[in-house]
């Protein structure tokens, strides 16, 4: 029962320096999604898609794209990290039919970029 | 999207109940109220889902009253365990393009104690 799987869990990134985060799910979701989590901040959506091919901005997409090629996949890429990117990230995918809509949340990776 | 506003932190005791209310006065027709659940270096669990009245599952319960414009997570009989941060959500299901953009506060950070 995989769920929603992370990778990696942890990287430390120099300015400047380029990567991609990769989010897989196994239970045929629709949509998927990436927050990033900092302290006192609660969770705040990046980036989202409604489906394989689409993507769509959120809260706070400024220097982070994403890329959904697959339906089980949703790719977040730093193409130049900046030390305001140090948090945590979170990707979910959700169901969306009716019945549980409810969010299923990877374990997260932790990103520093010093 | 609709606010809510939850208190940032509660103590409990082991085996009482525990009792965290959410407002979200201008909750829409179409809004549900969602809960999660989130431990220290995982990312947020559901924990409940409803749209009036009560909903009750193996984990909790969620009382909603007529107007809406509250709502009310109870864990029985709470553990050490259950120390994490809650979250309240409001959202609606947008079926046609626009996903389930759920916006996450701060939650309310509950601590158990002995």
């Amino acid at each position: 029962n995989a769920g929603v799987t992370q990778t990696p869990k942890f990287r430390v990134l120099k300015t400047g320096q380029s990567m991609t985060l990769l989010c897989a799910q196994d239970m045929n979701h629709e949509y998927m999604y990436w927050y990033r989590q900092d302290p006192g901040m609660g969770l705040r959506l990046i980036h989202y898609s409604v489906g394989e091919g689409t993507t769509a901005k959120g809260e706070v997409p400024d220097g982070y794209n994403v890329s959904r090629l697959k339906k089980q996949n949703f790719l977040l890429g730093l193409e130049s990290a900046a030390p305001s990117q140090t948090s945590v990230y979170f990707c979910a995918s959700s169901y969306s039919g009716t019945g549980n809509y409810g969010y299923t949340f990877g374990s997260g990776t932790r990103l520093t970029v010093v | 999207l609709a606010k809510t506003t939850q208190p940032i932190s509660m103590d409990s005791y082991e085996g009482q109940e525990v009792n965290i209310t959410c407002s979200h006065n201008n909750i829409a027709t179409n809004d549900y109220i969602t809960w999660y659940q989130q431990f220290p270096s995982q990312g947020p669990r559901f924990i409940i889902q409803g749209y009036k009245t009560k909903v009750t599952n193996e984990v909790a319960s969620l009382f909603i009253p007529a107007d809406r414009k509250s709502s009310t997570l109870s864990l029985p009989r709470v553990s050490l365990s259950d120390t994490a941060v809650y979250y309240c959500l409001v959202g609606a299901i947008i079926l046609t393009g626009g996903g389930n953009k759920l916006t996450f506060g701060t939650g309310t950070q509950l601590k158990v104690e002995l």
